[in-house]
């Protein structure tokens, strides 16, 4: 089984500040795909980033950077220059590949961000 | 274009409606999702469509009844239903090859009375 943990509390940057969101992943599969997601207010999920298990570089989406530590089993999100519309819900997740489209998306509880002007 | 659309964007439902979601999506993905989600909690997969075929559901109640008439429309359709269904009903798409990153529509808050 699949597991995300998400244990920040939620998470205060000032405007152009960086900020990291912490996520750790445990499972047994060693083909498996880890996914960040963004959820304002108005309900939308909005896919960020996405890092592949045999992937040697950390991923980078813009202002997104994901800094993948596959011994530790963490996949932090960076987000760099934060905006006042960087104020959201932030989900980790995570998906083995072995099964297709078929497989579960496993998502952590989220961290509630909140850039201050 | 990621879009994926849904319909309505609020339902208010009777115990003894019968009511349906629609989703819409016109990337070519082969691979369409519901998701429940409750306020402040991470969304639940409900049912999984993989070429137009149910492939997963997740032990959902009989009053939640998916369909997927064609590649680009999902639909759940919803009867006699409780005001613990009440939430925000997300739909999503996959390509059905790696990395199968979902895209998620806006979403149906459901409330039930």
């Amino acid at each position: 089984a699949q597991k995300i943990t998400q244990t920040q509390p939620g998470m205060f940057v000032q405007e152009k500040e960086a900020v990291t969101l912490d996520c750790t992943y445990d499972t047994s599969d060693p083909s498996y795909g880890l996914f960040w997601y963004k959820q304002p207010s108005s309900g939308e999920m909005i896919f960020l980033i996405y890092q592949g298990s045999y992937d040697q570089q950390n991923a980078t989406e813009g202002r997104y950077s994901l800094n993948f530590q596959k011994a530790r089993k963490s996949a932090n999100l960076v987000i760099s220059a934060s905006q006042l519309g960087d104020s959201a819900m932030y989900f980790c997740a995570m998906r083995v590949m072995n099964t297709g489209a078929n497989s579960k998306l496993t998502f952590g509880k989220g961290i509630t961000l909140s850039v201050r002007p | 274009d990621t879009e994926v659309t849904q319909t309505p964007k609020h339902l208010v439902m009777g115990m003894t409606n019968k009511k349906s979601l629609k989703c819409e999506q016109h990337m070519g993905h082969r691979a369409m999702y519901w998701y429940k989600q409750k306020a402040k909690k991470p969304p639940e997969l409900m049912f999984v469509y993989s070429y137009e075929k149910l492939s997963i559901n997740e032990s959902v109640p009989s009053r939640f009844s998916p369909e997927c008439p064609n590649s680009s429309l999902l639909n759940l359709h919803l009867h006699a239903l409780q005001p613990e269904d009440s939430a925000l009903y997300l739909c999503a798409s996959s390509q059905v090859n790696s990395p199968y990153e979902q895209y998620f529509g806006p979403g149906t808050r459901l409330t039930v009375t």
